[in-house]
């Protein structure tokens, strides 16, 4: 089982619809979260990290469930320019390792 | 603009021959990772160090494979030989210890 996991999609909605992505991770000791964006030959990108209590910016919501080892994303109101790929980040609470998942691939059509 | 420069950017080799990519780590930041993308296994986690300090490289390929930190403005990743099977993507990325990082522009590698 891999250390974080996520659908990779591709995920293809429609301009100005609310869109998800889960993120699961097996090591229950992790302490910090984050989201990723990946553009099409581009390096990841820092979008968000992910709070306990849950954050927003903007259009984007971030969650976190400890008990049940589960992120999640969500994107309100999508724009053609949220077309990328996500990717869910988990840091272990020793050595600051940062796990990748392998991504979800999100289409945003008009 | 700070940012984690890798070089070089894209490099084409033979099968055998030595590689080296390097990285400059943003100034003052801690931490230095090594990631490798391909579209089969996504980004797998090669080497990382904290302070310049080697913490953990199982992720990388001992027998070919070597990650150093000579000083705390260049970290090198090293390939010898390299094979076909290498050729992906490698990241570098930098940050401070606890927090996220930030990655450079890659080096796309291709072994023939």
């Amino acid at each position: 089982r891999k250390e974080v996991e996520q659908d990779p999609g591709p995920f293809n909605v429609p301009e100005g619809a609310t869109v998800a992505f889960n993120c699961t991770y097996s090591n229950s000791a992790s302490q910090s979260f984050f989201w990723y964006r990946q553009d099409c030959r581009k390096e990841p990108k820092l979008l968000m990290s992910v709070y306990s209590s849950g954050n927003e910016d903007g259009r984007f919501t971030a969650q976190l469930n400890r008990a049940s080892q589960y992120i999640s994303l969500l994107i309100r109101d999508s724009k053609l320019s949220d077309s990328a790929t996500y990717l869910c980040v988990v840091r272990d609470g020793t050595a600051s390792k940062l796990t990748f998942g392998t991504g979800t691939r999100l289409q945003v059509t008009l | 603009d700070a940012r984690v420069t890798q070089t070089p950017r894209d490099k084409v080799t033979e099968m055998g021959q030595e590689v080296t990519m390097r990285c400059q780590p943003i100034l003052g930041h801690n931490t230095v990772f090594w990631y490798r993308q391909t579209m089969m296994q996504g980004l797998e986690l090669l080497a990382y160090f904290r302070n310049r300090a080697p913490l953990d490289d199982s992720g990388m390929p001992k027998d070919r494979f070597s990650a150093e930190m000579p000083d705390a403005t260049l970290a090198t990743l090293k390939i010898q030989p390299s094979e076909p099977r290498d050729s992906a993507v490698y990241f570098c990325a930098s940050g401070l210890s606890g927090a996220s990082a930030f990655f450079g522009q890659g080096t796309r590698l291709t072994v023939v």
